[in-house]
């Protein structure tokens, strides 16, 4: 099993909202990561987990959280966001940080109203 | 600073002819190179890796080669099929984790 699921695949959400991205792998991959892709552009790097513990933040706004309650479950939440940080939401895993290859999954498609 | 650039934003090639992806890199402390596939709506997929001790890899119809000293590597697709129609994106690992290029739009007409 080499899937990365991810839900919602679609959420709109107003700028005083709260709400959630979950993430979910079973390889037993020991990484996640958070990315952000805007149309036509590459992925960017957000956070970086290793072992249950955060290890890169890429400066990202606190209206970003993430959490990693175990090591097949990582969360992203969402508070007072802007209408610029409508994207798609990347989730990834890999075998450890590097150098592995890393799995991606669907994406959640965020739009901020 | 771009650290991985992919000059072709998109590249058309005829059903069953081969396929050529190009990728220009500038930073010298990647320890290996991917290539990942995306098509809209979806995540990207890992197609092909190569360390940065080897000069080519294969695995199937997705060869890439590796040129350190022009810090150039390209992925062949040979031959190409229409389910090969997708943006490219040539990436490089190290201890900062993944660098990603801009990407490719790979068309193939039948």
């Amino acid at each position: 099993d080499t899937e990365v699921t991810q839900t919602p695949k679609h959420l709109v959400m107003g700028m005083t909202n709260k709400k959630s991205l979950k993430c979910e792998q079973h390889m037993g991959h020991r990484a996640m990561y958070w990315y952000k892709q805007k149309a036509k552009k590459p992925p960017e790097l957000m956070f970086v987990y290793s072992y249950e513990k955060l290890s890169i933040n890429e400066s990202v706004p606190s209206r970003f959280s993430p959490e990693c309650p175990n090591s097949s479950l990582l969360n992203l939440h969402l508070h007072a966001l802007q209408p610029e940080d409508s994207a798609l939401y990347l989730c990834a895993s890999s075998q450890d940080w590097t150098p592995y290859e890393q799995y991606f999954g669907p994406g959640t498609r965020l739009t901020v109203t | 600073d771009q650290q991985v650039k992919q000059n072709s934003p998109s590249l058309s090639v005829q059903e069953g002819r081969i396929s050529i992806l190009n990728c220009d890199y500038t930073n010298s402390m990647f320890d290996y190179f991917l290539w990942y596939k995306k098509y809209p709506a979806e995540g990207p997929t890992f197609l092909i890796s190569i360390s940065s001790i080897k000069d080519k890899n294969e695995d199937g119809r997705f060869t890439v080669f590796l040129n350190k000293s022009a810090k150039h590597l390209s992925l062949h697709i040979v031959p190409s099929q229409p389910g090969d129609s997708a943006v490219y994106f040539c990436v490089g690992g190290g201890a900062d984790g993944l660098t990603f290029g801009k990407g490719t739009h790979l068309i193939i007409q039948p």
